[in-house]
C-alpha cells in the first residue's frame, strides 16, 4: 500500500533562513504523482505542486523548490530565505489510483509538518 | 470566481445526532471527495464520487454517509454511528489524470471543523 513519511513533525526557523521539509513515500506502482500542499491556519489546502514519476527535474518557483529522487523515495521542499507568511503546516501527498481506467485518485496524505518562520 | 465552498466553517453536534456538512463546487470537476484530518494526522479519505449518482468508500467510511444528486453537491452526513466525529473535515474535487491532461491536482474546500458537545 501507499506510504508517505514526513518524519518532521515541526520545524521552527527565524525570518531569511532556509529551510527544507523531508518526504519520503512508498508505492508500488511505476506512473504516479507526488503533490505538496500548504494547510495556513484558515485550514484550506493549497495546492503547491505536482510532480509525476517520470519527470525528476528539480522544479523552482520564486523562493520554492523541490527536490525529486526516485532512487530514495524522496520528493523534499526547500523554501529559501524563508518568511513568516510561509508559516503553516505543509503535506506531502502521493496519488493512488481509485479505479482502473477511469483516470482518478485519491489522495494518501503524510502527516504533515509544521513550519513556524518568526520575526 | 470558481472553487469549492463548505458550509458550516464550524459545526457542534450533540451526542446521538446526525450532521450534514454541505460542499459545493463550481469548477464543473467529476470527481469529489471528503477527507477527514485529525490533529497530527494527514488527511484521510472517508468518501468519493467520480460521477453523479455514484461513490464509494473511502479508507473510513463507517459512521459517514454520502449522496451525489448533482454534479455540483457532495453533502457529507455524519451520522450517531460515528463514534469519534470530533475533527475537521475537507472536501476536494478533480478531474481525471488522462494522458496529456494537466491540472489534475484536487482543489480543497476552506473545511468544517465538527466539535461534539
Amino acid at each position: 500500500a501507499q506510504k508517505v513519511t514526513q518524519a518532521q513533525t515541526e520545524i521552527s526557523v527565524v525570518e531569511k533562513e532556509d529551510v527544507t521539509l523531508d518526504c519520503v513515500y512508498e508505492t508500488r506502482d511505476t506512473t504516479y504523482y507526488l503533490f505538496w500542499y500548504k494547510q495556513p491556519p484558515s485550514g484550506e489546502l493549497v495546492f503547491l505542486i505536482r510532480r509525476n514519476s517520470f519527470d525528476e527535474q528539480n522544479e523552482i518557483s520564486g523562493r520554492y523548490s523541490w527536490n525529486f529522487q526516485k532512487s530514495t523515495s524522496s520528493f523534499n521542499f526547500t523554501i529559501t530565505a524563508s518568511q513568516v507568511v510561509d508559516s503553516a503546516v505543509y503535506f506531502c501527498a502521493l496519488s493512488e489510483p481509485l479505479s482502473m481506467n477511469t483516470g482518478f485518485q485519491k489522495l494518501v496524505f503524510g502527516t504533515g509538518t509544521r513550519l513556524l518562520v518568526s520575526p | 470566481d470558481g472553487g469549492i465552498t463548505q458550509s458550516p466553517k464550524y459545526l457542534f453536534r450533540k451526542e446521538g445526532q446526525n450532521v450534514t456538512l454541505s460542499c459545493e463546487q463550481n469548477l464543473n470537476h467529476d470527481a469529489m471527495y471528503w477527507y477527514r484530518q485529525d490533529p497530527g494526522q494527514g488527511l484521510r479519505l472517508i468518501y468519493y464520487s467520480q460521477i453523479v449518482n455514484d461513490f464509494q468508500k473511502g479508507d473510513i467510511a463507517e459512521g459517514y454517509s454520502v449522496s451525489r444528486e448533482k454534479k455540483e453537491s457532495f453533502p457529507l452526513t455524519v451520522t450517531s454511528a460515528q463514534k469519534n466525529p470530533t475533527a475537521f473535515y475537507l472536501c476536494a474535487s478533480s478531474i481525471p489524470h488522462t494522458r496529456g491532461t494537466r491540472d489534475t491536482e484536487a482543489f480543497f474546500g476552506q473545511g468544517t471543523r465538527l466539535t461534539v458537545v
